[in-house]
C-alpha cells in the first residue's frame, strides 16, 4: 500500500492555471475510476473537489478540473485566485480492495 | 444537511485502547458506506479502513490491519473504530467520512500515544 507520488510543492499566480500530478500503479490510479481530488487547508477538514477522476461536486467551482492518462492523474486548477492556496491530495480505489492518499501537495498562489 | 461527528479521542499509553465514535445525522445512515482517515501532525491523509453499509464488507490497511476494529450500528447513526496496541504512530487526528468517494467528513478527534 505505498502512497501515491505527488510533487511537494506548486506555486501560480492569480490568474494562471495549474496542474498537479498523481502517480499510481496499474493496480490503482490505472486500473479503476475510483480517483478522488482534496482540498485542505490549514487547521480545516479536507473537501472533496473531484471525484471518478474528472467529476465535480455540486458547489466546486469549474475552475477545478480532473483528468487521467496511463497510470497518472492530474488536477487542474485555472484562473488560480488567492483561496487556492491550500493542500491538494489524491486518492485512489486499489485492487486489494483498500484506498490509498497521495502524499499531498502545498499550493502556493503567489 | 449532513454531519457527522467524531469523539472519543484523548491521551492513551502505548499498548493502550480507545474506541472512537462518529455520529451521523442529516443522512440515511445505512445507505452510506462509511471510512476512516487519520492524520498525523504535520502530515498527509491516511486511509485506514472502510466498512460498507451493512458491514458485509469491510478492508484495513496493512498498517492497522489486526490492531483496529471498524464496526457500525445502523440503529444508532453510528460508526466506531476499535483501536487496540495503540503505537506512538497511531498519534493523530481521525475523522470519519462518509461515502465510497469520501465525500463527507466529520470534524476529526484528536488521539495522543504517548507516555
Amino acid at each position: 500500500q505505498s502512497a501515491l507520488t505527488q510533487p511537494a510543492s506548486v506555486s501560480g499566480s492569480p490568474g494562471q492555471s495549474i496542474t498537479i500530478s498523481c502517480t499510481g500503479t496499474s493496480n490503482d490510479v490505472g486500473g479503476y475510476n475510483y480517483v478522488s481530488w482534496y482540498q485542505q487547508h490549514p487547521g480545516k477538514v479536507p473537501k472533496l473537489m473531484i471525484y471518478e477522476v474528472s467529476n465535480r461536486p455540486s458547489g466546486v467551482p469549474d475552475r477545478f478540473s480532473g483528468s487521467r492518462s496511463g497510470n497518472t492523474a492530474s488536477l487542474t486548477i485555472s484562473g488560480l485566485q488567492a483561496e487556492d492556496e491550500a493542500d491538494y491530495y489524491c486518492n485512489s480505489y486499489t485492487s486489494s480492495s483498500t484506498w490509498v492518499f497521495g502524499g499531498g501537495t502545498r499550493l502556493t498562489v503567489l | 444537511e449532513v454531519q457527522l461527528v467524531e469523539s472519543g479521542g484523548g491521551l492513551v499509553q502505548p499498548g493502550g485502547s480507545l474506541r472512537l465514535s462518529c455520529a451521523g445525522s442529516g443522512l440515511t445512515f445505512n445507505h452510506f458506506n462509511m471510512h476512516w482517515v487519520r492524520q498525523a501532525p504535520g502530515k498527509g491523509l491516511e486511509w485506514i479502513a472502510y466498512i460498507s453499509g451493512s458491514s458485509d464488507k469491510i478492508y484495513y490497511a496493512d498498517s492497522v490491519k489486526g490492531r483496529f476494529t471498524i464496526s457500525r450500528d445502523n440503529a444508532k447513526n453510528s460508526l466506531y473504530l476499535q483501536m487496540n496496541s495503540l503505537r506512538d504512530e497511531d498519534t493523530a487526528v481521525y475523522y470519519c467520512a462518509a461515502k465510497w468517494e469520501l465525500i463527507y467528513w466529520g470534524q476529526g478527534t484528536l488521539v495522543t500515544v504517548s507516555s
